[in-house]
């Protein structure tokens, strides 16, 4: 089975350019999270997805950053304009329902290291 | 709000020691825990998780974790770590029943020398 892709696995960029994070959830996973992991810190949620709708995006900072999953499938990240502060590395995750408990069991991508120069 | 605290940042070990990484998490309700890990140069892994019932949970690659929810803790072990084990491990928790936030702690750097 495949897992969660990101894509770039890199981006360096100078700060006040856009730039912009995809990912493709295992198939057939319903649910898709964006977190951010600062250096030396765990990863933290910024958006999560049902299906094509956010259901949750109370730590995404809206002034800059926006997210979108068309078709319920992939999704796009993105930052414009990028800050210094931003520099970290950018992870997907996606889950299926698991029917028994009713919980999630995430599954990861290996993210995008983002440096703002 | 819920948090995770993981009590050592760098743990140093050699081959063969016996490893116990401390979690504990601020959550009055019923949780669902997880361990991740992550090798170096590679994605997040779920290494094994606790939902509900026996409160030992046995993971991959000879790992184990028990949830003692009197001490708010859900500490991972393995009795014999290997060099392969080399790498970061998170502690996540969620307050269960419907959704709710993964919540991560900062992570314990393990550097298991030959």
């Amino acid at each position: 089975e495949a897992g969660v892709v990101q894509s770039p696995r890199y981006k360096i960029i100078e700060k006040k350019q856009p730039v912009a994070f995809w990912c493709n959830p295992i198939s057939g996973h319903n649910t898709l999270y964006w977190y951010r992991q600062n250096l030396g810190q765990g990863p933290e949620l910024l958006i999560r997805y049902e299906n094509e709708e956010a259901v949750d995006d109370s730590q995404l900072p809206k002034d800059r950053f926006s997210a979108e999953r068309l078709k319920g499938v992939d999704s796009t990240l993105k930052i414009q304009p990028a800050e210094l502060g931003d520099s970290a590395v950018y992870l997907c995750a996606s889950s299926p329902r698991d029917t028994v408990s009713g919980t999630d069991t995430q599954y990861f991508g290996p993210g995008t290291r983002l440096t703002v120069l | 709000a819920q948090s995770v605290s993981q009590h050592n940042h760098h743990v140093i070990l050699s081959e063969a020691a016996s490893l116990e990484l401390g979690c504990n998490y601020s959550y009055g309700g019923t949780v669902n825990l997880f361990w991740y890990v992550q090798y170096p140069g590679q994605h997040l892994q779920l290494l094994l998780k606790y939902f509900s019932g026996d409160p030992l949970v046995k993971g991959i690659k000879g790992f184990e974790a028990e949830f003692i929810k009197s001490k708010f803790s859900f500490n991972l072990r393995k009795p014999s770590v290997q060099w392969s084990d080399t790498a970061e491990y998170f502690c996540a928790v969620t307050a269960s029943g419907g959704y709710n936030k993964l919540i991560f702690g900062a992570g314990t750097r393990l550097a298991v020398h030959p």
